[in-house]
């Protein structure tokens, strides 16, 4: 059962441009929601995060958007930049030790 | 600090062969997570230890899977015996106790595959 969801496998976006990733989880229970950004050959690394409790977190050029009606949040990045490609998971948590990923969404920023 | 260190990095077994995955977690880390990646299901999240406990295995696929953490510094993830569908990356991460979810750090990876 796949509780979080990212249907969007690939995004190509050109430089300077804004990146736009989405995120839709279906458990209610989720209270913290995370981005994780992976290279080739390179496990997963923390980017960004959002509590169930603010709409919106900033942090330089990554914001993310959390939308708890409609159970979705996404994640901006602007300006894209080349080194921006990787591949982005969307995590959520409802409690503090347990994640759940997404399928990844893989990002291809064009020079 | 060396990171969460996996070994190996690359396994090619043939069916039915017993698998076994190496981690060892970040210093001082007491949570330790195994998760496997693939093109269908992403990460899932497979077990995750709590001070050498297992906290959670409901997301171990099958018997054929189990999970170990005999001390604090090392854990391992076995396949008995391995089919093709088993063929994934493997990560292992941790996380110090009680930290926030965005404290666990990845290790690079067992890329695993049974022919």
């Amino acid at each position: 059962d796949q509780q979080v969801k990212q249907n969007s496998p690939s995004l190509s976006v050109q430089e300077g441009r804004i990146s736009i990733l989405n995120c839709d989880y279906t458990n209610s229970m989720f209270d913290y929601f995370l981005w994780y950004k992976k290279y080739p050959a390179e496990g997963p690394t923390f980017l960004i995060s959002i509590s169930s409790i603010k709409d919106k977190n900033e942090d330089g050029r990554f914001t993310v958007f959390l939308n708890k009606s409609a159970k979705h949040l996404s994640l901006h990045i602007v300006p894209s930049q080349p080194g921006d490609s990787a591949v982005y998971f969307c995590a959520a948590s409802a409690r503090r030790d347990d994640m759940r990923f997404g399928a990844g969404t893989r990002l291809t920023v064009k020079p | 600090d060396a990171g969460v260190i996996q070994s190996p990095r690359h396994e090619v077994t043939e069916m039915g062969q017993e698998v076994t995955l190496r981690c060892k977690p970040i210093s001082g880390h007491n949570s330790l997570f195994w998760y496997r990646q693939t093109m269908m299901r992403g990460l899932e999240l497979l077990i995750y230890f709590n001070n050498n406990v297992p906290i959670d295995d409901s997301g171990m696929p099958e018997d054929r899977f189990s999970a170990k953490m005999p001390n604090a510094s090392f854990s391992t993830l076995k396949i008995q015996p391995s089919e093709p569908r088993d063929s994934a990356v493997y990560f292992c991460a941790s996380s110090p106790t009680g930290g926030r979810p965005d404290t666990q750090y990845f290790g690079p990876g067992t890329r695993l595959t049974v022919l």
